[in-house]
């Protein structure tokens, strides 16, 4: 079955600081999300990779698909503490599927 | 941002009471799930559903059940709620794409359900 390891599981940094978060699938993917959690709340949908190599960006925030589609990273620039919360990857196994596959989170701590 | 709406947002029960947590979207998706996520720990599937009257078992098993008959609404009933069944459950929905390419699937704020 699908799995996906997200890497560090906690991460502290100062406001200001650069960050990346990874996402790494032990079978190609057909497609990849990114998620924002803030604490006890609903997910926030941040980007969409489908394409190998393929990167978006959304403000300061940066995410890249690998050209094997099997890891992501997610890379904030300049971290500020709006962009404390849990990053949440999710995975369509390739084939597709409507069932979308987790990663267990990576929390983030912007200290000001 | 999504037009994804669930209530209640927290709920404390006792065992054995029969609950019923509704999700409802105004962005007209065919496609609507339930996730069951434990604090630290990744979702999991438990319920979805393709469109009116359609629903399919997740991932995950679950002693509830879903009802789909209108579009837009997706509720999520336990019969006999239990303390296992204290969790944050995650109603979600998508556009029932005919191209090959992933939906994209948004997320209600969430329901904490706490079963003393």
């Amino acid at each position: 079955s699908q799995e996906l390891e997200q890497s560090p599981q906690s991460l502290i940094v100062q406001e200001g600081k650069n960050l990346t978060i990874n996402c790494t699938s032990s079978k190609t993917l057909y497609g990849l999300y990114w998620y924002k959690q803030k604490y006890g709340e609903g997910l926030i949908f941040l980007m969409m990779l489908q394409k190998g190599g393929e990167e978006k960006s959304h403000e300061k925030i940066t995410a890249k698909l690998d050209e094997k589609k099997q890891q992501s990273s997610l890379h904030i620039t300049a971290s500020q503490p709006s962009h404390a919360g849990i990053y949440l990857c999710g995975a369509v196994p390739q084939g597709g599927s409507e069932k979308l596959v987790f990663g267990k989170g990576t929390k983030l701590t912007v200290n000001p | 941002e999504a037009d994804i709406y669930q209530t209640p947002r927290y709920l404390v029960i006792g065992t054995g009471k029969k609950i019923t947590l509704e999700c409802s979207q105004t962005m007209g998706h065919d496609k609507m799930y339930w996730y069951q996520q434990d604090p630290g720990m990744e979702l999991h599937l438990i319920h979805y559903s393709y469109g009116v009257n359609s629903t399919e078992k997740g991932d995950l098993s679950s002693e509830s059940t879903v009802s789909r008959i209108r579009t837009e609404h997706f509720p999520l009933t336990l019969e006999s709620a239990r303390p296992s069944h204290t969790s944050q459950y995650l109603c979600a929905s998508s556009e029932y794409r005919v191209v090959p390419r992933p939906d994209t699937q948004y997320f209600g704020p969430g329901t904490r359900l706490t079963v003393l």
